[in-house]
This record gives structure tokens, C-alpha cells and sequence, in this order.
């Protein structure tokens, strides 16, 4: 059993495309978030919701939008798909405040 | 100026040997403390939690200086498997304790 799942693994798509990542977590979390990876290999915190009520909304590009249908999931929606945009976007949960979390494998997105 | 900062690497050490990480974190309010390893291509998994009073777990031992902002992590006996990026973390209140990731320390363990 998968604790935290996000699909697709690998998303290649054309700049100016709008495409979706999903994330589903069956640890019974309160708590989810996005980070993004890039080429630097440095993770950065995107958003965060705890029980689907957003926290955290750092400096991203209101192309990105996150939506929590409930505790469980959070996916993230992104449009008009730019060059830089291309990085490991992972999705993780955790129990609210413990610090321990939980990441699904990570989405390879390349845009080109 | 990162909130967390780590030596980058790469540390290239032989079997057996012992290692050991540091990192220091900028916000006093810093609540938490972990370090977490990344295998090439994989996500992050929790190593362990890091406490002031010191804190082991078989080969790896984790330390928290609150006093000096200062995090480290040794790894005695390394093995190959060993091979990773290590990940300081920390989270505070006011960022919703939220992982904030340092960039992470690249270790290659050799024959």
C-alpha cells in the first residue's frame, strides 16, 4: 500500500499547456503540501493545507493552483506551462505541526 | 541568506569510515528539527527527528545546539548503502510548520 501516490510519475508536455498533477494520501494526515525541486536540487516549499484549508501560499505564480477536494487529496493545477516550470514537483503529508512527513515519488514534469 | 544552511559537498568517503554533517539554521523560532536522505531520483525520506538532549539510532547519531542555531549529523561505520544527499530540516509556527529543506549534503561511500 502507497502511502502518499501522486500520478503521472513523468509529464512531458509543450509550453502554454494546462495539465494537472494528482496526490492522494491514505496515512490519515491532516496536513499536505507541494514542494517543487529544480535543477539545483533544492526543495521548496509551495503550498500547504491542513484539513483542505490553505496555510502556506509561498511566492509561486498564481498559474499554479493547488485544490484540496478533500483531506486526503491535493492536486495541483498548472496553466500556461512555461520553460522553468520544469522540475520534480513532490507532494507530501504529515500529521499537522510533527514535522514528520510523508513523500509521494515525485512528478518529473519537463516542458518543452 | 537561506534559513538553512548545509556544506554541499560532495563528502567522498571509504567504507568504514565516520562522517559527519553540519547545518545551521537562521530563525531563532525554529521549532523542530530532522534530517531526512534523498537517494538519486527518489524522494525524501525521514531519517530521523533531532533532539537537544542528542539523540542515536544505530550507526547515526543526530545532535541540536538551540544555543548556536547548529545541527549535526555523524554517521560512524559508513556503508555503501550510506550513499544519499542528507537533507537538514527544520519547521517553525510560522510557517505553518512546513519542512524548510537545507540544499542538502552529497555523501559517496567507496569500496
Amino acid at each position: 500500500d502507497t502511502a502518499v501516490s501522486q500520478t503521472p510519475k513523468y509529464l512531458v508536455t509543450q509550453m502554454g499547456n494546462d495539465k494537472s498533477i494528482k496526490c492522494e494520501q491514505n496515512l490519515g494526515h491532516d496536513t499536505m503540501y507541494w514542494y517543487k525541486q529544480d535543477s539545483k536540487k533544492f526543495l521548496k516549499i509551495m503550498f500547504s493545507y491542513n484539513n483542505k484549508e490553505l496555510i502556506i501560499n509561498e511566492t509561486v505564480p498564481n498559474r499554479f493552483s493547488p485544490k484540496s477536494p478533500d483531506k486526503a487529496h491535493l492536486n495541483l493545477h498548472i496553466n500556461s506551462l512555461e520553460l522553468g516550470d520544469s522540475a520534480v514537483y513532490f507532494c507530501a503529508s504529515s500529521q499537522w505541526g510533527t514535522g514528520l512527513a510523508f513523500f509521494g515519488q515525485g512528478t518529473r514534469l519537463t516542458v518543452v | 541568506r537561506k534559513e538553512v544552511e548545509q556544506d554541499p559537498g560532495p563528502f567522498n568517503v571509504p567504507e568504514g569510515a565516520t562522517v559527519a554533517f553540519n547545518c545551521t539554521y537562521s530563525n531563532s523560532a525554529s521549532q523542530s528539527f530532522f534530517w531526512y536522505r534523498q537517494d538519486c531520483r527518489k524522494e525524501p525520506k525521514l531519517l530521523m527527528s533531532v533532539y537537544s538532549s542528542g539523540n542515536e539510532d544505530g550507526r547515526f547519531t543526530a545532535q541540536l545546539n538551540r544555543a548556536s542555531q547548529y545541527i549535526s549529523l555523524l554517521i560512524r561505520d559508513s556503508k555503501l548503502s550510506d550513499s544519499a544527499t542528507y537533507l537538514c530540516v527544520v519547521t517553525h509556527p510560522n510557517s505553518g510548520y512546513a519542512l524548510n529543506f537545507g540544499k542538502g549534503t552529497s555523501l559517496l561511500v567507496t569500496p
